[in-house]
């Protein structure tokens, strides 16, 4: 079964960087792609980005550029997502998702478990 | 920059059927999908492709689309659908999430 399985919670200080890891099981690694997903406590969704594993092409969203990099390691079935320049906003459960793109529509089919990020002095 | 907009509450009596919507200009020139998110876990994937439930998903989620809006229904709300649903759509080659709506089954 599909299994996207993360790194476990982390505390850092404002202007340090995050990297986290979400280790895939279960199907083609290479065949789909994987996205960064984050939530704030007590607030919605927020797209952070998107990886191909198949060629490790990349689109951050734009309120992130130049702070967040993604990446795969095809060896290991992992993708990891650091964040840097901390802010205390940046607070916020991060989840991978397995990216589905069919046609004109991109969705997630499975997600990872979270990992929660708590960035305090 | 391109928006979705969801209501942030939708209350409904056990039995009933509920209704959220999601609008965004021209979302009818999309496809939209639907996810469904109970406090402390993931997010789960309840309608993509506009109306297409994936495996598992019970029959009374439906999902479609009108002019520039999607819609997710719940046909004989149970109390377990009690959660936040959230809408997504792909543009410019980017994701974007509308703000969720919190399905209180009163």
């Amino acid at each position: 079964q599909v299994q996207l399985v993360q790194s476990g919670a982390e505390v850092k200080k404002p202007g340090t960087s995050v990297k986290v890891s979400c280790k895939a099981s279960g199907y083609t690694f290479t065949g789909y792609g994987i996205s960064w997903v984050r939530q704030a406590p007590g607030q919605g969704l927020e797209w952070m980005g998107w990886i191909s594993v198949y060629n490790g092409n990349t689109n951050y969203a734009q309120k992130l550029q130049g702070r967040v990099t993604m990446t795969t390691d095809t060896s290991t079935r992992s993708a990891y997502m650091e964040l840097r320049s901390l802010r205390s906003d940046d607070t916020a459960l991060y989840f991978c998702a397995r990216g589905v793109a069919v046609a004109d529509e991109y969705y997630f089919d499975y997600w990872g478990q979270g990992t929660l990020v708590t960035v305090s002095s | 920059s391109y928006e979705l907009t969801q209501p942030p509450s939708v209350s409904v009596s056990p039995g009933q059927t509920a209704t959220i919507t999601c609008s965004g200009d021209k979302l009818g020139d999309k496809y939209a999908c639907w996810y469904q998110q109970k406090p402390g876990q993931s997010p789960v994937l309840v309608i993509y492709q506009d109306a297409k439930r994936p495996s598992g998903i019970p029959e009374r989620f439906s999902g479609s689309t009108s002019g520039n809006t999607a819609t997710l229904t719940i046909s004989g709300t149970q109390a377990m659908d009690e959660a936040d649903y959230y809408c997504q759509a792909w543009d410019s080659s980017t994701v974007l999430f509308g703000g969720g709506t919190k399905l209180t089954v009163l």
